[in-house]
């Protein structure tokens, strides 16, 4: 597609269920990254991917959190036994990769924990 | 400390007028990015414009215009000829470290400034 994609655009789960966000990046784009906006704040990083392996995954607030990328191109943020304070939305991102330094964002993924 | 620092919550324009939105940030990394970003109500975030630590000119994209001002630590954008459409929130960010470095992808946001365009 033309921009990043990404999928449920809304996701209302409850207290200790598991859910995957899905985040389909700009057709070429090697580089992805994901990150969290709670109610009125800045975004928070949480993991970036060059290609299939991750750099960096300082941004995850804990193990219940994980995320995978496979074929270079879609990946899945999977948060474990969800809490309330989960509740966010997560952006999926991506860009040409390194040196490159445009990186474009998708709408979200609305979560709320109830 | 923190390392993007927006001060104003919220800006108010007047259509067609310019109007410049403040960010200051801390680093001492002597390579590093920095970012602006505009948020609608829809959630995106669409990028605006990217000025680099060793660029020697301000960075410009249409009415966007990036006032760098290294000595100062601040990367101030500048909205010409503001538009309705322009009402969003805007983010500044920051990536320390080179471009190709590990931490590449890795952005530091500020907390925002909404900006409001009257007709």
């Amino acid at each position: 597609g033309a921009g990043v994609s990404q999928s449920p655009s809304n996701k209302v789960t409850e207290k200790g269920k598991d859910v995957e966000l899905r985040c389909d990046p700009i057709s070429g784009h090697t580089a992805l990254y994901w990150y969290r906006q709670s109610l009125g704040q800045g975004l928070e990083f949480l993991i970036y991917f060059q290609g299939n392996s991750a750099p960096d995954k300082s941004g995850l607030p804990s193990d219940r959190f994980s995320a995978e990328r496979t074929g270079g191109s879609v990946s899945t943020l999977t948060i474990q036994r969800t809490q309330q304070e989960d509740s966010a939305v997560y952006l999926c991102a991506s860009s040409l990769g390194r040196g490159k330094n445009t990186i474009y964002f998708g709408e979200g993924s609305w979560l709320t924990v109830v | 400390a923190q390392k993007i620092t927006q001060t104003q919550p919220g800006m108010f324009v007047q259509e067609k007028e310019a109007v410049t939105l403040d960010c200051t940030y801390d680093t001492s990394d002597p390579s590093y990015g920095l970012f602006w970003y505009k948020q609608p109500s829809s959630g995106e975030m669409i990028f605006l414009i990217y000025q680099g630590s060793y660029d020697q000119q301000n960075a410009t994209e249409g009415r966007y215009s990036l006032n760098f001002q290294k000595a100062r630590k601040s990367a101030n954008l500048v909205i010409s000829a503001s538009q309705l459409g322009d009402s969003a929130m805007y983010f500044c960010a920051m990536r320390e470290g080179p471009a190709g470095g590990t931490s590449y992808g890795k952005l530091t946001f500020g907390q925002g400034t909404i900006l409001t365009v009257h007709p």
